[in-house]
């Protein structure tokens, strides 16, 4: 079956530091991922659409500066958190698939703390 | 954004015993998606649904796309502990396209 994986699982970074995630999808090409932020206990909340080989669509509220999304191969999209904050603290989770797809095959997630 | 209305938030039930959960929408999706989440992890596709109507089972879950395309619903029978979690509905209007998620339902299971 498809199989995503995302990495780091976890990562602790200073203040003011950029981190990078990245989602690869092993098995399958994908043309479309998507990146998301889940807060304790809630929903997940979709930040940003990415499409291979195009700029990346941030849902509103998202600071397409700060959460810089590259997704420049249909194995591979990274996430970049910069100039952390203590407040970018969170899980973010990717999901992968092509214009084919109903329903996405999702990362394990990272959870990021910045202190 | 657009939220599904996924209730209940949570349920506390004894090992045994059968669970129902439900999404309800204001518009219309052409497919209905039930996952569940760990601890730590990300969500893992349990059921999929594509008609209107439809009753889909997966082991002890079954899942129905309701008629209008606004609701779905998911039973599981006779829980067991490691069915602990959070269920999320998600809807999706055709393929390729964004899920939108409902808020999810926080299982726990007394062994």
């Amino acid at each position: 079956g498809a199989v995503v994986s995302q990495h780091p699982s976890r990562v602790i970074c200073k203040s003011g530091t950029s981190v990078k995630i990245e989602c690869r999808s092993l098995d399958f090409q994908a043309t479309t991922m998507f990146w998301y932020r889940q807060f304790p206990k809630k929903s997940l909340m979709l930040m940003a659409t990415s499409n291979e080989g195009s700029k990346a669509t941030y849902e509103q509220g998202v600071e397409k500066d700060k959460f810089l999304i590259n997704h420049a191969s249909l194995t591979l999209s990274t996430l970049t958190v910069t100039s952390a904050h203590p407040e970018d603290s969170s899980f973010y989770i990717c999901s992968a698939g092509g214009s084919y797809n109903y329903g996405y095959t999702f990362g394990s997630g990272t959870r990021l703390t910045v202190v | 954004g657009q939220q599904l209305n996924q209730s209940p938030q949570s349920m506390f039930i004894q090992e045994g015993e059968d669970v129902s959960m439900n999404c309800t929408s204001s518009s219309i999706f052409n497919t209905w998606l039930w996952y569940k989440q760990d601890p730590g992890e990300g969500p893992v596709l349990l059921i999929a649904l594509y008609k209107a109507g439809e009753l889909t089972s997966n082991g002890r879950l079954t899942a129905q796309f309701g008629i209008t395309r606004k609701d779905s619903f998911l039973n599981i029978s006779a829980s067991i502990p490691s069915d602990v979690g959070i269920y999320f509905c998600a809807g999706q209007l055709q393929a390729g396209n964004m899920l939108t998620f409902g808020g999810g339902t926080r299982l726990m299971v007394k062994p």
